[in-house]
């Protein structure tokens, strides 16, 4: 079975700064998505940024980018220029495919981010 | 904008009574999740449907909840009879089967006192 690890449950960081939220992953897939869901506290879920694990390339959008470490099985989070609204819990997901196609997300616990002005 | 509508937003019950969320899912996809969030257990899965059949339901106490969709625009969850311990906040999800992104809706808090 898969499983998801956030070894961070909290972190805190400077507004302007740069914070890393670590995750790591344990399946024998070769083919599957991962990604990182914030959730403030409004509790809505909102995609951050997606990483198909066929692709070496790192995922970026805007602020947020990825490392992603196929062979260490580890996906980190880098949140550049923090600002007070990424304060927020974040998930990291796993979602396996199935049949080729979208299967079910597995997600790790959460890291809780607080953005300090 | 698109989005994934769950009803009601807020639920407060008593313990026995029964309990019906729904969902609808954004047009167009093919994919509904519902998935359940509490502080102890984290996010869960609850059922999972694909083209409106169930794919997987493992992670869904069958004696009392039971999830259907009745068509492609509407996805229910249904607790009967519905007791403390399932008091969690109720999230469903929807996408598309070829792509990986799946879009949530706000959330149901349940409430069962």
């Amino acid at each position: 079975a898969q499983t998801v690890t956030q070894s961070q449950p909290e972190m805190s960081v400077q507004e302007a700064e740069t914070v890393t939220l670590s995750c790591t992953y344990d399946t024998s897939e070769n083919n599957y998505y991962l990604f990182w869901y914030k959730q403030p506290p409004s509790r809505q879920m909102i995609l951050v940024i997606r990483q198909e694990a066929y692709k070496q390339q790192n995922a970026t959008e805007n602020r947020f980018s990825v490392n992603f470490q196929k062979a260490a099985k580890s996906f980190s989070l880098k949140i550049s220029d923090s600002q007070l609204g990424d304060t927020a819990m974040y998930f990291c997901a796993f979602m396996k495919l199935f049949g080729g196609s979208q299967g079910n997300l597995i997600f790790g616990k959460g890291t809780k981010l607080s953005v300090k002005p | 904008d698109a989005r994934v509508t769950q009803t009601p937003r807020h639920k407060v019950t008593e313990m026995g009574q029964e309990v019906t969320m729904r969902c609808q899912p954004i047009l167009g996809h093919n994919t509904v999740f519902w998935y359940r969030q509490t502080m102890m257990q984290g996010l869960e899965l609850l059922a999972y449907f694909r083209n409106r059949a169930p794919l997987d339901d493992s992670g869904m106490p069958k004696d009392r909840f039971s999830a259907e969709m009745p068509d492609a625009t509407l996805a229910t969850l249904k607790i009967q009879p519905s007791e403390p311990r399932d008091s969690a906040v109720y999230f469903c999800a929807s996408g598309n089967s070829n792509t990986g992104e799946l879009f949530f809706g706000e959330g149901s808090r349940l409430t069962v006192l």
